[in-house]
């Protein structure tokens, strides 16, 4: 079975860091491209980052280039996303997806809150 | 950017209707469009891939249609655990960006 755990969520102060990891499981995740994807509460679905199976190529929303960093550890199954600079408008559940356009299998999400 | 609308943005329905749902884009996408369906508190679950493909454990009910820039989800009798939301994406270039959201509500 597909598993796709998200972890490193919480509050942070603005202009603060974190980082978010994404355990997977039931699947070989060094064949596949992973992604991070973001809601707002109570908003729609906002695609912000991906990465190849190897880990050489990625690609990020215009929103977050600069500020966020995603990478993979294949030997341990690892997603990850750095987010440094977070501001109020990063707020939001963010989603480790799994595929390379087309997102198969989604994780329960963690939440990351960006308050004073 | 490729914009994505939907229509309606929601509706009321009764178990056992027949419930169409649409999608447009700004500009064509041949067919790299897929639909998912989230229940609240639960994270999406994908559903229809590249416009017409059901996803494996997908039920029959559940069809989408058509090409270019617009497209269409339709389940043909709604059953109870149908009333989500439902969204669609574009998959044809980066950034990959999602319609905002059709509510399906219980009448």
């Amino acid at each position: 079975e597909v598993q796709l755990v998200e972890s490193g969520g919480g509050l942070v102060q603005p202009g603060g860091s974190l980082r978010l990891s994404c355990a997977a499981s039931g699947f070989t995740f060094s064949n596949y491209w992973m992604q991070w994807v973001r809601q707002a509460p109570g908003r729609g679905l906002v695609w912000v980052s991906r990465i190849i199976s190897d880990g050489s190529s990625t690609n990020y929303a215009d929103s977050v280039r600069g500020r966020f960093t995603i990478s993979r550890d294949n030997a341990k199954n690892t997603l990850y996303l750095q987010m440094n600079g977070l501001g109020a408008e990063d707020t939001a559940v963010y989603y480790c997806v799994r595929g390379e356009s087309t997102f198969d299998f989604w994780g329960q999400g963690t939440l990351v809150t960006v308050s004073s | 950017d490729i914009q994505m609308t939907q229509s309606p943005s929601s509706l009321s329905a009764s178990v056992g209707d027949r419930v169409t749902i649409t999608c447009r884009a700004s500009q064509t996408i041949n067919t790299y469009l897929n639909w998912y369906q989230q229940k609240p508190g639960e994270a999406p679950n994908l559903l229809i891939y590249t416009a017409f493909s059901l996803q494996s454990g997908v039920p029959s009910r559940f069809s989408g249609s058509g090409s270019g820039t617009d497209f269409t989800l339709t389940i043909s009798s709604l059953r109870p655990e149908d009333f989500a939301t439902y969204y669609c994406q574009q998959s044809y270039t980066l950034p990959f960006t999602f319609g905002p959201g059709t509510k399906v509500a219980i009448k």
